[in-house]
């Protein structure tokens, strides 16, 4: 299994600022995804992080609010850009393996 | 794309109890996890189980992919146990996450 760690594992932000959040894996991986958890909700795929391209995007998520680097195959960054009280959620980053996706322990964002 | 839905959403057990959480998903899939989500938000890796019937200790976890459902089995229940469950089908490329059961162990 691979080992996620991301950083920073919290942070308390105001309104209007951004916050780049990184992942970093063990091991060199094809696909890298970002998922968000409102507060008590379950998880959504914001995007898949391409290595040498622009990542792919889900429904509802773009890539001016969310923009996402993958500069290699063991690092990844998301910036939640001009942030909101409504982008208060933890960030997880997440791997696929050969069979199973793994996920990192999270970033709790909080927004003022 | 697939829709999940778990159920119980909530469960309360008294620590040594059995229990059953169920997933039902609505299209084929070739791949399905199970993952625990402890009280600090991070997640576990339970099951990776497309079909079939796997056990790891307390926990054993069944896949009917014929029947779009898998089952999740907790035996002697204990408090860290305690978490949200989720079920997360893949029918391509992504997993979809159901909206987890929220389980409580009481001492």
């Amino acid at each position: 299994s691979a080992v996620i760690s991301q950083k920073p594992s919290r942070d308390i932000c105001q309104r209007g600022t951004s916050l780049t959040i990184q992942c970093q894996v063990d091991s060199q991986v094809t696909m890298m995804f970002w998922y968000r958890q409102q507060p008590g909700q379950s998880l959504t795929l914001i995007a898949t992080a391409n290595q040498g391209s622009e990542a792919t995007y889900e429904s509802g998520f773009v890539i001016d609010k969310f923009p996402i680097s993958r500069p290699n195959l063991t690092f990844s960054t998301l910036t939640v850009s001009n942030m909101s009280p409504e982008d208060s959620s933890i960030y997880l980053c997440s791997v696929a393996g050969s069979t199973e996706q793994f996920f990192g322990p999270g970033t709790r964002l909080t927004v003022l | 794309g697939i829709q999940v839905e778990q159920s119980p959403p909530d469960l309360i057990l008294q620590e040594g109890a059995n229990s059953t959480l169920r997933c039902n998903f609505s299209d084929s899939v070739n791949n399905l996890q199970w993952f625990h989500q402890n009280p600090w938000g991070q997640l576990i890796n339970l099951f990776y189980i497309p079909s079939g019937t796997k056990q790891n200790g307390r926990l054993s976890a069944t896949t009917v992919a014929t029947e779009r459902y898998s089952l999740l089995y907790i035996s002697s229940s204990q408090t860290t146990d305690s978490g949200v469950y989720f079920c997360a089908p893949r029918g391509n490329s992504k997993l979809t996450f159901g909206k987890g059961i929220t389980l409580s162990v009481r001492p």
